[in-house]
């Protein structure tokens, strides 16, 4: 099984700031990686797969990168409505897995 | 409109079973990959069970494998989850979840249901 990892698990960032969040998986998935957008109370959005091709109705600030076992999303300037908890998710192998998650919330 | 809309949750006692419905609609279900991921209260996502788009072929989380089976019914724009020997640990919200079609590195899921309440407990 292909585990996942997310650092930091709480990240605090002012709006307008950027935000960096990081995934790591235990083994390469080469670019088989999305990022997920979840609110409280709300369903999971899908916000990049391939580790850098952003959804449909995605906005610009939301940037995917990285390949192999190292990804990163970046937010380049936070709105309100992004304070929420991003997962990451390897496709690459059976089981699929989500990574903890990291909470994104106001500084 | 893409709509994935879940039912059958409910309250259930450990060692029970229960069928989650996902009944799908703007869109052809035939051509896709469903799955179904859960989320207990207050935690991550966890991916649960992927069936092809025929059906031909189904996975399993190792926490489920062996007491949940995931089907589809293209004709009838349903997926099922059959779960049994249900246990307290299984108890979360269930979506059900469409997946990106194949090609190249595409993937995840970009639709979700709202999602369907499974309460495992004496």
């Amino acid at each position: 099984e292909i585990v996942m990892t997310q650092s930091p698990a709480t990240l605090s960032v002012s709006p307008g700031e950027r935000a960096t969040l990081s995934c790591r998986a235990s083994q390469s998935l080469n670019s088989n990686l999305a990022w997920y957008q979840q609110k409280p109370g709300q369903t999971p959005r899908l916000l990049i797969y391939g580790a850098s091709t952003r959804a449909t109705d995605i906005p610009a600030r939301f940037s995917g990168s990285g390949s192999g076992t190292e990804f990163t999303l970046t937010i380049s300037s936070l709105q309100s409505e992004d304070f929420a908890v991003y997962y990451c998710q390897q496709y690459y192998n059976w089981p699929l897995t989500f990574g903890p998650g990291t909470k994104v919330d106001v500084k | 409109e893409v709509q994935l809309l879940e039912s059958g949750g409910g309250l259930v006692q450990p060692g029970g079973s229960l069928r989650l419905s996902c009944a799908a609609s703007g869109f052809t279900l035939s051509t896709y990959v469903m799955n179904w991921v859960r989320q207990a209260p207050g935690k991550g996502l966890e991916w649960v069970s992927s069936i092809s788009e025929s059906g031909g072929e189904t996975h399993y989380a190792d926490s489920v494998k062996g007491r949940f089976t995931i089907s589809r019914d293209n004709s009838r724009n349903t997926v099922h989850l059959q779960m049994n020997s249900l246990r307290a640990e299984d108890t979360a919200v269930y979506y059900c979840a469409k997946r990106l079609p194949y090609g190249g590195s595409s993937g995840g899921f970009d639709k979700w249901g709202q999602g369907a309440l499974v309460t495992v407990s004496s």
